[in-house]
């Protein structure tokens, strides 16, 4: 699975958008980009996948480049409970491990 | 549902002993899987499943057993634990394929481990 790179951390106000950047230049075609939360000392919580189309659920929006070595996870509005770590992981067969590295501190503040 | 639980949610072991960790999943996932997570660090990966009897070794096994007697049953055991496997356990559980060909992995709310 493609390697990713992402920010140690990041801030945000409460109330804006945050906008969680992550790299996968290595990203071969078959490859899917999946982000995970972990709010302190709980499991992680799966948020949103894709390809290569961006996508959009109840909790965020992933953009995902056309080239497809980055992509970026969008929270609309964040608010204080949304204060986490946040995952971007690269896999292919949908049935394989998961690889986390070490992720993005995002702090929402008052 | 429950989800996916994780049976006992703190333990305290000294040097030698040995335990089973018991995770639970009401999902009637395929797939199970037990990480470690360390502190500062992401989730690793010990051991998975893609099915009843099935059982794999993930990223960092050694020292852990496991068993996958019954589908909704995944059991972590540590044999002689060591003060390195002071650490967090999370199970997971996921279906084998989804829309898209693609699914997402629900975590149970961890084991606390310390082995002194």
């Amino acid at each position: 699975d493609a390697k990713t790179t992402q920010p140690t951390s990041m801030d945000c106000a409460e109330g804006r958008a945050a906008n969680l950047p992550c790299n996968h230049s290595t990203i071969s075609g078959n490859e899917y980009v999946y982000w995970y939360r972990q709010i302190h000392s709980q499991g992680p919580q799966y948020i949103i996948h894709g390809l290569k189309n961006n996508e959009t659920n109840e909790m965020a929006s992933l953009i995902i480049t056309e080239d497809r070595k980055s992509s970026t996870l969008i929270l609309p509005h964040a608010t204080l409970r949304d204060t986490a770590v946040y995952y971007c992981i690269v896999r292919s067969f949908p049935g394989s491990r998961l690889t986390f590295g070490e992720g993005t501190q995002l702090t929402v503040n008052p | 549902n429950a989800g996916v639980t994780q049976t006992p949610k703190f333990r305290v072991l000294k040097t030698g002993q040995s335990m089973t960790l018991l995770c639970a999943q009401d999902m009637n996932h395929e797939y199970m899987y037990w990480y470690r997570q360390d502190p500062g660090m992401g989730l690793r990966l010990i051991h998975y499943s893609v099915g009843e009897g099935t059982t794999a070794k993930g990223e960092v096994p050694d020292g852990y057993n496991v068993s996958r007697l019954k589908k909704q049953n995944f059991l972590l055991g540590l044999e002689s634990a060591a003060p390195s496997q002071t650490s967090v356990y999370f199970c997971a559980s996921s279906y084998s394929t989804g829309p898209g060909g693609s699914y997402e992995q629900y975590f149970g709310p961890g084991t606390r481990l310390t082995v002194t």
